[in-house]
């Protein structure tokens, strides 16, 4: 079974403060996104990485950065965290090919105070 | 222009009742795949269905079927005799070569099976 992880189910952090959001895949997928899911506007794509040390912007990047150094994981870098970036934050992986669904990971909550 | 369209933002039923949770979706691709999730009130996102465009049949599974009919470019999911596990936020995604390995997620449909 492909197994996509992320490294906290809860997470609260300050304004101002630097957030890592780290996410696993067990299954060797090209491809790794990471989503922002908020009530009324349904799932955003933040970034996505097609290979390692490889990105592209989606469709709301502004506030947040990403690393893929290796295939397995891929970190959401929040630089300056700020309350408009509280949100339920979901990483998926998907193989290379249109016909493959996306695998989703339990999705990070967290709050900014 | 929204590729994907869910116009029900929420549905609520009781109990035993069929639902069917609508799926418009536009592209001017050939080849393409339409897919359903759901993502209960814990927050995974669970896959439910695959269907390609060269694929018009319908699909039954337990209480779920799924109904692809590309001359109205629909991808409409049945539950029959709902039950409250059914609870959850559905969305329908269409993959097309336009957008790479990327979806394009449906806005989602709220679903209460309510007791």
């Amino acid at each position: 079974d492909v197994k996509v992880t992320q490294s906290s189910r809860y997470l609260v952090k300050r304004t101002g403060e630097k957030v890592f959001l780290e996410c696993v895949q067990d299954m060797d997928h090209e491809n790794m996104f990471w989503y922002r899911q908020d009530p009324g506007l349904g799932l955003r794509l933040i970034y996505f990485s097609y290979d390692v040390k490889m990105k592209e912007k989606g469709d709301i990047p502004e506030g947040y950065s990403v690393s893929r150094e290796k295939k397995e994981r891929f970190s959401l870098i929040l630089e300056s965290a700020s309350t408009n970036q509280t949100s339920m934050y979901l990483c998926a992986s998907r193989p290379d090919g249109i016909n493959y669904e996306q695998y989703f990971g339990p999705g990070t909550r967290l709050t900014v105070t | 222009a929204q590729k994907v369209t869910q116009a029900q933002t929420e549905i609520s039923v009781v109990e035993k009742e069929d639902v069917t949770l609508d799926c418009v979706y536009e592209t001017r691709d050939t080849t393409y795949y339409l897919f359903w999730y759901k993502q209960p009130p814990s927050g995974e996102l669970v896959f439910l269905i695959r269907r390609n465009s060269f694929d018009e049949q319908n699909e039954i599974s337990g209480r779920y079927s799924w109904n692809f009919q590309k001359s109205t470019s629909s991808f409409n999911f049945t539950i029959t005799a709902s039950q409250v596990v059914d609870s959850a936020v559905y969305f329908c995604a269409l993959s097309e070569s336009l957008y790479g390995q990327n979806f394009v997620f449906g806005p989602g449909t709220r679903l209460s099976v309510l007791p």
